[in-house]
């Protein structure tokens, strides 16, 4: 069964700082992808992120990198030079592509981002 | 400008009532989703239509029933339900290919008295 953890509850930056948040999951699928979302306070969901499990280099998108360690099973989102907008929940998601669960996209408990000016 | 369009985005309804959430997208996307969030919480997935078939029912109580009249269209029927189950309801689109990121909509936010 799929899991995600992510066990930073809450986590506080200062403005242009880079912050990590941390994610790690548990599949035994050896086809999956991994996904950043963000939701601020409006409620929307914003896809930030997204890594194959067969994708060798790291994905970058803008002021966001995801570090996956595949071995370790993490899938670490960085944030450079944070923002004050960047305020707001981030999950990880995880989608297997196996035949039986290609659909099923979960997410993990979240982290609630918050950034000092 | 979200290219999931949910309606309404508040309801408020009692125990005995019948409503309806309502989902379009035009991405020609083909598989929709159905999540409830509780404050606080991750996205809890409910129901998945894939190609217009329900491919994924968590376990979902009966007093929730999804309907896909088609492919742009995803509709929750809501029934004598309860007040726990007063969350906000999202609906998500997902294009084919194993890189398909969801594409959410701003959500129906439920009250049930």
């Amino acid at each position: 069964a799929q899991k995600i953890t992510q066990t930073q509850p809450g986590m506080f930056v200062q403005e242009k700082e880079a912050v990590t948040l941390d994610c790690t999951y548990d599949t035994s699928d050896q086809s999956y992808g991994l996904f950043w979302y963000k939701q601020p306070s409006s409620g929307e969901m914003i896809f930030l992120i997204y890594q194959g499990s067969y994708d060798e280099q790291n994905a970058t998108e803008g002021r966001y990198s995801l570090n996956f360690q595949k071995a370790r099973k993490s899938a670490n989102l960085v944030i450079s030079a944070s923002q004050l907008g960047d305020s707001a929940m981030y999950f990880c998601a995880m989608r297997e592509t196996s035949l039986t669960s290609y659909d099923k996209v979960i997410f993990g408990p979240g982290t609630s981002l918050s950034v000092i000016p | 400008d979200t290219e999931v369009t949910q309606t309404p985005k508040h309801l408020v309804m009692g125990m005995t009532n019948k409503k309806s959430l309502k989902c379009e997208q035009h991405m020609g996307h083909r598989a929709m989703y159905w999540y409830k969030q509780k404050a606080k919480k991750p996205p809890e997935l409910m129901f998945v239509y894939s190609y217009e078939k329900l491919s994924i029912n968590e376990s979902v109580p009966s007093r929730f029933s999804p309907e896909c009249p088609n492919s742009s269209l995803l509709n929750l029927h809501l029934h004598a339900l309860q007040p726990e189950d007063s969350a906000l309801y999202l609906c998500a689109s997902r294009r084919t290919g194993d890189s398909g990121e969801l594409f959410f909509g701003e959500g129906s936010r439920l009250t049930v008295l």
